[in-house]
């Protein structure tokens, strides 16, 4: 089993430009989360989904940002304009219990 | 509101020195408490719960209630837990986890 897996791991891209990140969950897991860490931040939730629809969307910064989870597997994380200070790593994670969150490799977006 | 605060960005120890790395959490309610740890170039992994009572590689962590702390321990340190360490709450379920903002582990040979 690969694990989670994210696209891309880099992505380097000029402010104004719309990027999207995707998310293949661990077949079978029924959560799905995206999170990002930021040096001054750290580690913050950005929104959550159970069985495809999203719970929680608290954590979205602003109306730039939108996240989608057409099927069980897969998720992909949108940026619309974006900006130099969502240059950050995202991390997807799944999960099918509480018990334990598998997290991807993460995405390093850098925006300039 | 949930928080975890890890006090020390960075922790260096001598092998074979006790490592304790702390944890610290403000949450109204009973939450569910985690050690995550991220080796270099590898992902973010559960390292342990405090629901399941268990040593892995060597680690422990008690859950005390009456100072809403979560240390992690272990008496013997190896150069192999080098590593950034975060501790993170959950409310349970298949909810978001809460992380404190990690503490580096550095183990001098």
């Amino acid at each position: 089993d690969a694990g989670v897996i994210q696209s891309p791991r880099h992505e380097v891209t000029e402010m104004g430009q719309e990027v999207t990140l995707r998310c293949k969950p661990i077949s079978g897991h029924n959560s799905l989360f995206w999170y990002r860490q930021t040096m001054m931040r750290g580690l913050e939730l950005l929104i959550y989904f159970n069985n495809n629809v999203p719970i929680d969307d608290s954590g979205m910064p602003e109306d730039r940002f939108s996240a989608k989870m057409p099927n069980a597997s897969f998720s992909t994380l949108k940026i619309q304009p974006s900006e130099p200070r969502d240059s950050a790593v995202y991390f997807c994670a799944s999960s099918f219990t509480s018990y334990e969150q598998y997290f991807g490799p993460g995405t390093r977006l850098t925006v300039t | 509101a949930q928080r975890v605060t890890q006090p020390e960005k960075l922790l260096s120890v001598f092998k074979g020195a006790p490592v304790e790395l702390k944890c610290n959490y403000s949450y109204s309610g009973s939450p569910e408490l985690f050690w995550y740890v991220q080796y270099s170039r590898q992902r973010l992994q559960l390292l342990l719960r405090h629901i399941s009572r268990e040593s892995i590689k060597g680690f422990t962590a008690d859950l005390n209630k009456g100072e809403t702390s979560f240390h992690l321990k272990k008496p013997f340190a190896q150069e192999e837990d080098s590593a950034m360490y975060y501790c993170a709450l959950s409310e349970g379920g298949n909810t978001p986890l809460v992380f404190g903002k990690g503490t580096r582990l550095s183990v001098i040979a």
